[in-house]
Protein backbone atom coordinates (compact mmCIF):
# COMPACT_ATOMS: atom_id res chain seq x y z
CA UNK A 1 0.00 0.00 0.00
CA UNK A 2 1.95 2.46 -1.20
CA UNK A 3 1.37 5.83 0.70
CA UNK A 4 2.10 9.13 -1.75
CA UNK A 5 2.58 7.98 -4.91
CA UNK A 6 3.40 9.91 -8.01
CA UNK A 7 3.51 9.53 -11.77
CA UNK A 8 5.52 9.22 -13.59
CA UNK A 9 8.81 8.12 -12.12
CA UNK A 10 11.00 9.66 -15.27
CA UNK A 11 9.76 12.15 -17.97
CA UNK A 12 12.28 13.46 -20.83
CA UNK A 13 10.99 15.99 -22.45
CA UNK A 14 11.71 19.07 -24.97
CA UNK A 15 12.36 22.51 -24.74
CA UNK A 16 8.88 24.30 -25.01
CA UNK A 17 6.72 21.51 -24.54
CA UNK A 18 4.05 21.14 -21.77
CA UNK A 19 3.71 18.68 -19.23
CA UNK A 20 2.05 16.80 -15.95
CA UNK A 21 2.87 15.28 -13.07
CA UNK A 22 0.06 13.78 -10.89
CA UNK A 23 0.42 13.08 -7.23
CA UNK A 24 -1.84 10.76 -5.04
CA UNK A 25 -2.54 10.01 -1.10
CA UNK A 26 -4.12 7.76 0.54
CA UNK A 27 -3.38 8.81 4.03
CA UNK A 28 -6.61 10.48 4.62
CA UNK A 29 -4.15 13.77 5.27
CA UNK A 30 -6.16 17.27 4.41
CA UNK A 31 -2.69 19.04 3.06
CA UNK A 32 0.02 18.28 -0.33
CA UNK A 33 2.78 19.67 -1.10
CA UNK A 34 5.29 20.10 -4.15
CA UNK A 35 9.00 20.53 -3.25
CA UNK A 36 11.82 20.49 -6.09
CA UNK A 37 14.84 18.95 -5.94
CA UNK A 38 17.71 20.47 -8.57
CA UNK A 39 20.88 19.11 -8.97
CA UNK A 40 22.80 20.86 -5.67
CA UNK A 41 20.40 18.74 -3.57
CA UNK A 42 18.69 21.17 -2.18
CA UNK A 43 14.83 20.70 -1.50
CA UNK A 44 12.76 23.69 -1.63
CA UNK A 45 9.27 24.17 -1.08
CA UNK A 46 6.69 25.35 -4.17
CA UNK A 47 2.93 24.76 -3.37
CA UNK A 48 1.23 23.70 -0.78
CA UNK A 49 -2.93 22.76 -0.32
CA UNK A 50 -5.03 22.52 2.25
CA UNK A 51 -8.68 20.82 1.12
CA UNK A 52 -8.03 21.70 -1.90
CA UNK A 53 -7.06 25.31 -0.93
CA UNK A 54 -3.68 26.98 -2.25
CA UNK A 55 -2.06 28.05 1.00
CA UNK A 56 1.57 28.63 0.20
CA UNK A 57 3.00 29.71 -2.98
CA UNK A 58 6.50 30.08 -3.07
CA UNK A 59 7.92 32.55 -5.72
CA UNK A 60 7.44 29.74 -8.53
CA UNK A 61 7.33 30.93 -12.16
CA UNK A 62 3.52 31.04 -13.27
CA UNK A 63 4.64 28.56 -15.81
CA UNK A 64 3.84 25.99 -13.02
CA UNK A 65 0.25 25.88 -12.16
CA UNK A 66 -0.20 23.08 -9.34
CA UNK A 67 -4.39 21.52 -9.64
CA UNK A 68 -6.47 19.92 -6.95
CA UNK A 69 -9.00 18.33 -7.72
CA UNK A 70 -9.83 16.54 -4.41
CA UNK A 71 -8.04 16.22 -0.69
CA UNK A 72 -6.36 13.20 -2.55
CA UNK A 73 -4.79 14.57 -5.85
CA UNK A 74 -2.19 17.20 -6.44
CA UNK A 75 -1.30 17.94 -9.73
CA UNK A 76 1.51 19.76 -11.06
CA UNK A 77 1.61 21.40 -14.67
CA UNK A 78 4.48 22.74 -16.31
CA UNK A 79 3.80 24.98 -19.18
CA UNK A 80 6.89 25.82 -22.01
CA UNK A 81 9.27 23.87 -20.37
CA UNK A 82 12.46 25.42 -19.87
CA UNK A 83 16.21 23.77 -19.15
CA UNK A 84 16.34 24.73 -15.52
CA UNK A 85 13.21 23.03 -14.64
CA UNK A 86 15.35 19.88 -15.11
CA UNK A 87 14.99 18.49 -11.57
CA UNK A 88 13.53 16.05 -8.78
CA UNK A 89 9.77 17.14 -8.19
CA UNK A 90 8.47 15.03 -4.92
CA UNK A 91 5.10 15.28 -3.70
CA UNK A 92 4.20 15.20 0.11
CA UNK A 93 1.13 15.09 2.74
CA UNK A 94 0.71 15.96 6.13
CA UNK A 95 -2.22 16.46 8.55
CA UNK A 96 -2.28 20.17 9.14
CA UNK A 97 -5.62 20.66 10.69
CA UNK A 98 -9.13 20.02 11.36
CA UNK A 99 -10.64 16.53 13.57
CA UNK A 100 -8.85 15.67 16.59
CA UNK A 101 -5.24 16.83 17.69
CA UNK A 102 -2.53 16.86 18.27
CA UNK A 103 -0.92 16.99 15.34
CA UNK A 104 2.90 15.66 14.69
CA UNK A 105 2.93 17.40 11.15
CA UNK A 106 5.21 14.75 9.80
CA UNK A 107 5.16 15.15 6.19
CA UNK A 108 5.20 11.61 3.91
CA UNK A 109 6.78 12.12 0.64
CA UNK A 110 6.59 10.10 -2.21
CA UNK A 111 9.21 8.56 -4.08
CA UNK A 112 9.87 11.58 -6.82
CA UNK A 113 9.33 12.25 -10.32
CA UNK A 114 12.52 13.09 -12.42
CA UNK A 115 12.38 15.71 -15.14
CA UNK A 116 14.57 16.20 -17.76
CA UNK A 117 14.48 18.91 -20.35
CA UNK A 118 16.69 18.80 -23.23
CA UNK B 1 15.73 30.51 5.37
CA UNK B 2 16.80 27.25 6.84
CA UNK B 3 17.40 27.75 10.53
CA UNK B 4 19.69 24.99 11.43
CA UNK B 5 23.07 24.41 10.61
CA UNK B 6 24.71 20.90 10.65
CA UNK B 7 27.78 19.02 9.11
CA UNK B 8 28.31 18.68 5.86
CA UNK B 9 29.36 14.87 6.49
CA UNK B 10 30.28 12.44 8.70
CA UNK B 11 31.45 9.00 8.72
CA UNK B 12 30.59 6.13 10.96
CA UNK B 13 31.31 2.39 11.80
CA UNK B 14 28.91 -0.24 11.25
CA UNK B 15 27.10 -1.40 14.25
CA UNK B 16 28.53 2.17 15.87
CA UNK B 17 26.04 4.87 17.37
CA UNK B 18 25.68 7.77 14.56
CA UNK B 19 25.62 10.91 16.59
CA UNK B 20 24.11 13.98 14.10
CA UNK B 21 24.51 16.92 16.05
CA UNK B 22 22.30 20.29 14.72
CA UNK B 23 22.39 23.93 15.69
CA UNK B 24 19.06 26.17 16.04
CA UNK B 25 20.04 28.92 18.37
CA UNK B 26 17.50 30.81 17.14
CA UNK B 27 14.92 28.80 17.98
CA UNK B 28 11.70 30.26 19.61
CA UNK B 29 9.37 28.67 22.00
CA UNK B 30 6.74 26.98 19.93
CA UNK B 31 9.17 25.48 17.58
CA UNK B 32 9.79 21.84 17.35
CA UNK B 33 12.57 20.44 15.77
CA UNK B 34 12.24 17.50 13.34
CA UNK B 35 14.60 15.12 11.49
CA UNK B 36 14.16 13.57 8.22
CA UNK B 37 16.76 11.26 6.21
CA UNK B 38 16.86 10.42 1.90
CA UNK B 39 18.30 7.82 1.20
CA UNK B 40 20.00 8.15 -2.36
CA UNK B 41 17.39 9.95 -4.85
CA UNK B 42 14.24 8.37 -2.41
CA UNK B 43 11.46 10.77 -0.89
CA UNK B 44 12.81 12.56 2.62
CA UNK B 45 11.59 10.02 5.13
CA UNK B 46 10.40 11.07 8.56
CA UNK B 47 12.69 10.11 11.59
CA UNK B 48 11.90 11.75 15.19
CA UNK B 49 10.68 15.00 16.06
CA UNK B 50 10.42 16.74 19.39
CA UNK B 51 10.07 19.98 21.36
CA UNK B 52 12.01 20.05 24.72
CA UNK B 53 11.64 16.48 25.72
CA UNK B 54 14.31 14.01 24.80
CA UNK B 55 12.18 11.48 22.17
CA UNK B 56 12.79 7.92 21.01
CA UNK B 57 11.48 5.69 18.74
CA UNK B 58 12.21 2.69 17.01
CA UNK B 59 14.37 4.21 14.35
CA UNK B 60 16.23 6.91 16.52
CA UNK B 61 17.00 8.86 19.92
CA UNK B 62 16.46 12.49 19.91
CA UNK B 63 18.31 14.79 22.26
CA UNK B 64 17.72 18.00 23.26
CA UNK B 65 19.82 20.75 25.03
CA UNK B 66 18.06 22.46 27.84
CA UNK B 67 18.35 25.73 26.40
CA UNK B 68 17.12 24.05 22.98
CA UNK B 69 19.76 25.65 21.01
CA UNK B 70 20.64 22.36 19.68
CA UNK B 71 20.10 18.83 19.23
CA UNK B 72 21.42 15.55 18.32
CA UNK B 73 19.88 12.28 16.81
CA UNK B 74 21.51 9.09 17.79
CA UNK B 75 21.23 5.97 15.46
CA UNK B 76 22.12 3.25 18.09
CA UNK B 77 23.43 0.96 15.72
CA UNK B 78 24.19 1.79 12.65
CA UNK B 79 24.01 -0.04 9.45
CA UNK B 80 24.82 -0.07 5.86
CA UNK B 81 21.00 1.21 4.98
CA UNK B 82 21.49 3.90 7.54
CA UNK B 83 24.06 6.01 4.65
CA UNK B 84 21.92 9.04 4.15
CA UNK B 85 21.25 12.80 3.94
CA UNK B 86 20.07 13.69 7.49
CA UNK B 87 17.77 16.59 7.85
CA UNK B 88 17.34 18.93 10.74
CA UNK B 89 14.14 20.83 10.30
CA UNK B 90 12.86 23.74 12.98
CA UNK B 91 9.34 23.86 12.68
CA UNK B 92 6.44 26.08 14.40
CA UNK B 93 3.60 24.00 15.37
CA UNK B 94 0.37 25.48 14.07
CA UNK B 95 -1.06 25.70 10.57
CA UNK B 96 0.57 25.64 7.35
CA UNK B 97 3.86 26.47 8.45
CA UNK B 98 6.87 25.24 5.83
CA UNK B 99 9.49 22.76 6.47
CA UNK B 100 12.75 24.66 5.11
CA UNK B 101 15.54 21.49 4.40
CA UNK B 102 18.66 22.87 4.45
CA UNK B 103 22.20 21.39 3.30
CA UNK B 104 21.71 18.19 5.49
CA UNK B 105 24.86 15.74 7.03
CA UNK B 106 25.86 13.48 4.68
CA UNK B 107 26.09 10.33 7.37
CA UNK B 108 28.44 7.63 5.74
CA UNK B 109 28.60 3.72 7.39
CA UNK B 110 31.25 1.83 6.70
CA UNK B 111 31.87 -2.02 7.32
Amino acid sequence: DTAVSQTPKYLVTQMGNDKSIKCEQNLGHDTMYWYKQDSKKFLKIMFSYNNKELIINETVPNRFSPKSPDKAHLNLHINSLELGDSAVYFCASSQEGSGTGPFSYEQYFGPGTRLTVT
Amino acid sequence: DAKTTQPPSMDCAEGRAANLPCNHSTISGNEYVYWYRQIHSQGPQYIIHGLKNNETNEMASLIITEDRKSSTLILPHATLRDTAVYYCIVRGVGNFNKFYFGSGTKLNVKP
